[in-house]
């Protein structure tokens, strides 16, 4: 299995600034199969975005994903008091899709 | 529009079977995967297994071999997830999500409580 890497554990932050967020993969995934989910408490995983690198629906540009290989980072340019939450990276390219531990994104 | 409907919480004593619901509507329900994830309080996503709803063809996580079932009724468009030989590890929160990922159409979860 594909295990997810996911650092760090919390970031602490204030509203504007700059998230940087890794996921690092055990093994290379092909194709680009990676996704990341915001969760809230209480709420269902909404997805951000799937390929690496494309926008899910409706996700405002600040969210932006890049990479390849075995490392992943997803960026949110200046943060908005809706961001804080969990945010989670997700493999899909081998079976079983496998999902990170999860960062913190907490109000500094 | 897609749309994921669960069940209801269930509280069930160690042992015990639950089973999960997850109807759903806005597209062909035999042409999409529905996959079944779980989270504990305050731990990461885990991935139970898929079912492919036009055959029934199912794939678990080896976790969970030989304790879930997943099955399927396409006259109601819904999926459903057993899991047996309950303990509190268990407990957690069950989502069904479609296939596929890049989708990101998931149910609003179902909390399954395991407690003597």
């Amino acid at each position: 299995d594909i295990v997810l890497t996911q650092s760090p554990g919390t970031l602490s932050l204030s509203p504007g600034e700059r998230a940087t967020l890794s996921c690092r993969a055990s093994q290379s995934i092909r194709g680009i199969s990676l996704a990341w989910y915001q969760q809230k408490p209480g709420q269902a995983p909404r997805l951000l975005i799937y390929g690496a690198s494309s926008r899910a629906t409706g996700i405002p540009d600040r969210f932006s994903g890049s990479g390849s290989g075995t490392d992943f980072t997803l960026t949110i340019s200046r943060l908005e008091p809706e961001d804080f939450a969990v945010y989670s990276c997700q493999q899909y390219d081998s079976s079983p899709p496998t999902f990170g531990q999860g960062t913190k994104v907490e109000i500094k | 529009q897609v749309q994921l409907v669960q069940s209801g919480a269930e509280l069930k004593k160690p042992g015990a079977s639950v089973k999960v619901s997850c109807r759903a509507s806005g597209y062909i329900f035999t042409d999409y995967y529905i996959h079944w994830v779980r989270q504990a309080r305050g731990q990461g996503l885990e991935w139970v297994g898929w079912i492919y709803p036009e055959r029934g063809d199912t794939y678990y996580a080896e976790k969970f071999r030989g304790r879930v079932t997943m099955t399927r009724d396409t006259s109601i468009t819904t999926a459903y997830m057993e899991l047996s030989g309950l303990t509190s590890d268990d407990t957690a929160v069950y989502y069904c999500a479609r296939g596929s990922w890049s989708s990101g159409y998931w149910g609003q979860g179902t909390l399954v409580t395991v407690s003597s």
